[in-house]
């Protein structure tokens, strides 16, 4: 069973704009992580927020964590062609529970 | 994928089989982790070490053994490989860390298994 379930599960967008991926989990965390997989590839840690985080910015990524709601929000600004990936959340410690995954297409 | 190599990178076998991946890193992390992915089921723990020798069952464990007998080496094995093990198969390593740290994990190219 998975610990995060993302939402939507795919998401197509134009170069420039912003795309904003969902993540809820079922049980309390310490930190919940967000990963980026672009096709035939391993996945690549993107940020870490904290549970007593409630925002935390890196580049053009951006996150939130509500945990009175148990839900995570990834927002990419001013996306680019690159961006197009699939996108995880992942919950635990030493062991992580990912999500379904987001994936996200961006067009030129 | 700096760091870490697996092997194969693509194998097809038939069912029945035995088969083993190895995983292979050079960042001397402690924790290493075996993951299959599967359409509409994201990433799932098969199982992980944290340490020489030491090792626990994940999430998906049936069907499938573990080994590492070298800090650097995990090897995942299929004793009698089955369809339903067709999969991605990626390997992961990390560091120890604190609780409210977390332990950012780092993965594989990948292997792509088909069991006919």
């Amino acid at each position: 069973s998975q610990q995060g379930e993302e939402d939507p599960q795919a998401l197509s967008i134009q170069e420039g704009e912003n795309a904003t991926m969902n993540c809820s989990y079922k049980t309390s965390i310490n930190n919940l992580q967000w990963y980026r997989q672009n096709s035939g590839r391993g996945l690549v840690h993107l940020i870490l927020i904290r549970s007593n985080e409630r925002e935390k910015h890196s580049g053009r990524l951006r996150v939130t964590l509500d945990t009175s709601k148990k839900s995570s929000s990834l927002l990419i600004t001013a996306s680019r062609a690159a961006d197009t990936a699939s996108y995880f959340c992942a919950t635990g410690f030493q062991k992580l529970v990912f999500g379904t995954g987001t994936r996200l297409l961006v067009s030129p | 994928d700096a760091g870490i190599t697996q092997s194969p990178r693509h194998k097809v076998t038939e069912t029945g089989t035995p088969v083993t991946l190895r995983c292979h890193q050079t960042e001397n992390h402690r924790y290493m982790y075996w993951y299959r992915q599967d359409p509409g089921h994201g990433l799932r723990l098969i199982h992980y070490s944290y340490g020489v020798k030491d090792t626990d069952k994940g999430e998906v464990s049936d069907g499938y053994s573990v080994s590492r007998s070298k800090t650097e080496d995990f090897l995942l094995t299929l004793e009698s490989a089955t369809s339903s093990q067709t999969s991605v198969y990626f390997c992961a390593i990390s560091e120890s860390k604190g609780t409210a740290q977390g332990n950012e994990q780092f993965f594989g190219p990948g292997t792509r298994l088909t069991v006919l």
